[in-house]
């Protein structure tokens, strides 16, 4: 079965800079593309970023472009999410999410329980 | 930047017919996803490829596409339906992941 299992979340002050891990199983990570989404309270999902599967190519949603960085390490079954410069407005829960199958139109088919970031003095 | 457009709620009774709209600029291009979360929970998929059911989704729930709409029809509504309910597509032309605003979908 696939899991994805999210850390690094918590209490950060503005300014501040997070890393967000997810450890996979339960497929051949390097074989997909995987994506953070994320979801301020009480609002909805927000596309963040998506890296193939090799990590050679990256990809980031205007709100994440220059702050963001989507990284992996696939002999560790590990993806990354570092956010640098948080503002109150990054505050959300961020899901770690593997595509159903190949292909960019794909759905997001697993997802893990997400981490909570929450950013305040 | 593609938009997807969802009204914020839909209330139905159980047993009716619920259905849920997602709009688009030319969706009907697009390949539509449907993603089914209830509070606290991580979201499932519930429909893929516009009209596909994943296994372990009832024969209650189906997915249609316009031109410029992607529609969740529910038939049958359960209590165990209510839930916010969001459509996602890919952009390609900007290599983007869209997702519409959502819809919570209240059981009366």
């Amino acid at each position: 079965d696939v899991r994805l299992l999210e850390s690094g979340g918590g209490l950060i002050q503005p300014g501040g800079s997070l890393r967000l891990s997810c450890a996979a199983s339960g497929f051949t990570f390097s074989d997909f593309d995987m994506i953070w989404v994320r979801q301020r309270p009480g609002q909805g999902l927000e596309w963040v970023s998506r890296i193939s599967g090799s990590g050679s190519s990256t990809f980031y949603a205007d709100s994440a472009e220059g702050r963001f960085t989507i990284s992996r390490v696939n002999a560790a079954n590990t993806l990354y999410l570092q956010i640098d410069s948080l503002g109150a407005d990054d505050s959300a829960v961020y899901f770690c999410v593997k595509p159903g199958r190949g292909g960019a139109a794909a759905d997001f088919g697993f997802w893990g329980q997400g981490t909570l970031v929450v950013v305040s003095s | 930047s593609y938009v997807l457009t969802q009204s914020p709620s839909v209330s139905v009774a159980p047993g009716r017919t619920a259905t849920i709209i997602c709009g688009g600029d030319n969706i009907v291009g697009k390949t539509v996803h449907w993603y089914q979360q209830k509070p606290g929970q991580a979201p499932i998929v519930i429909m893929f490829y516009d009209s596909d059911r994943p296994s372990g989704v009832p024969e209650r729930f189906s997915g249609s596409k316009s031109e410029n709409t992607a529609t969740l029809t529910i038939s049958g509504v359960e209590d165990d339906d209510e839930a916010a309910y969001y459509c996602q597509v890919w952009d390609k032309s900007r290599d983007h992941w869209v997702f519409g605003g959502g819809t919570k979908l209240t059981v009366l």
